[in-house]
């Protein structure tokens, strides 16, 4: 099956910095999503994205298809935006959601 | 106006016994899923429903057992619990694509708040 990697597994950033998370896949997808696990343990909807740019607030993200990797953008950083950022993709030839394993991210004031 | 609702939210309950979880969503798709998460926070597919049809069933115990009275509703009973099916469930629901009716998969996913599995 489709493989997921997303990194880094872990980080630490202060109010206001800018990060970048980085979502590699190992086969063509139909379907790319970004998602927030909050503090609480929900799984909040950020991006789908199989290709393209989006854009929502501080939030944004680009998937490079061709090139089997999406970024995702946190700019401005708050401390609500800690949690787990989770990539998961379905592969053109399959039908499951698979998901990477996180990246960790603490934003401290 | 919850989009995909889950009960309990919590369960903690004894080794051996038989629970259920229950989803609903009132967003009019068609298919549903289940996810575990694991301690590690990985998330996994458990079983996928097409308007009341099962379409996946991953390699999961057979204890588990989905239900899916209509479209709107997957229900996940767990039968003998054991240690190791703590954990949090997570429903999710989405669209078919037109004409694309087994790859409703690939339509954005919306999920439940969870629910966490505790067995004693």
């Amino acid at each position: 099956g489709i493989q997921v990697e997303q990194s880094p597994p872990d980080l630490i950033l202060q109010e206001g910095a800018n990060s970048t998370l980085r979502c590699n896949f190992s086969d063509s997808v139909n379907n790319l999503q970004w998602f927030h696990q909050n503090p609480w343990g929900q799984l909040i909807n950020l991006f789908y994205i199989p290709s393209g740019t989006k854009q929502n607030g501080r939030l944004s993200a680009t998937t490079v298809a061709t090139e089997r990797y999406s970024l995702l953008y946190i700019s401005s950083s708050q401390t609500t935006d800690s949690g787990v950022y989770f990539c998961a993709v379905v592969e053109t030839s399959g039908s499951r959601l698979t998901f990477g394993e996180g990246t960790q991210l603490t934003v401290n004031p | 106006d919850t989009a995909v609702s889950q009960t309990p939210k919590y369960l903690v309950t004894q080794m051996g016994n038989d629970k259920s979880i229950k989803c609903e969503q009132n967003l009019g798709h068609d298919t549903m899923y289940w996810y575990k998460q694991d301690s590690k926070k990985f998330l996994k597919i458990m079983f996928s429903y097409n308007n009341k049809e099962l379409i996946i069933n991953e390699t999961v115990p057979n204890r588990f057992s989905p239900k899916s009275p209509d479209k709107a509703h997957l229900n996940l009973h767990i039968n003998s619990l054991e240690l190791g099916d703590s954990a949090v469930y997570f429903c999710a629901s989405s669209l078919p694509l037109r004409g694309v009716s087994r790859k409703s998969s690939y339509n954005e996913q919306f999920f439940g708040p969870g629910t966490r599995l505790t067995v004693l």
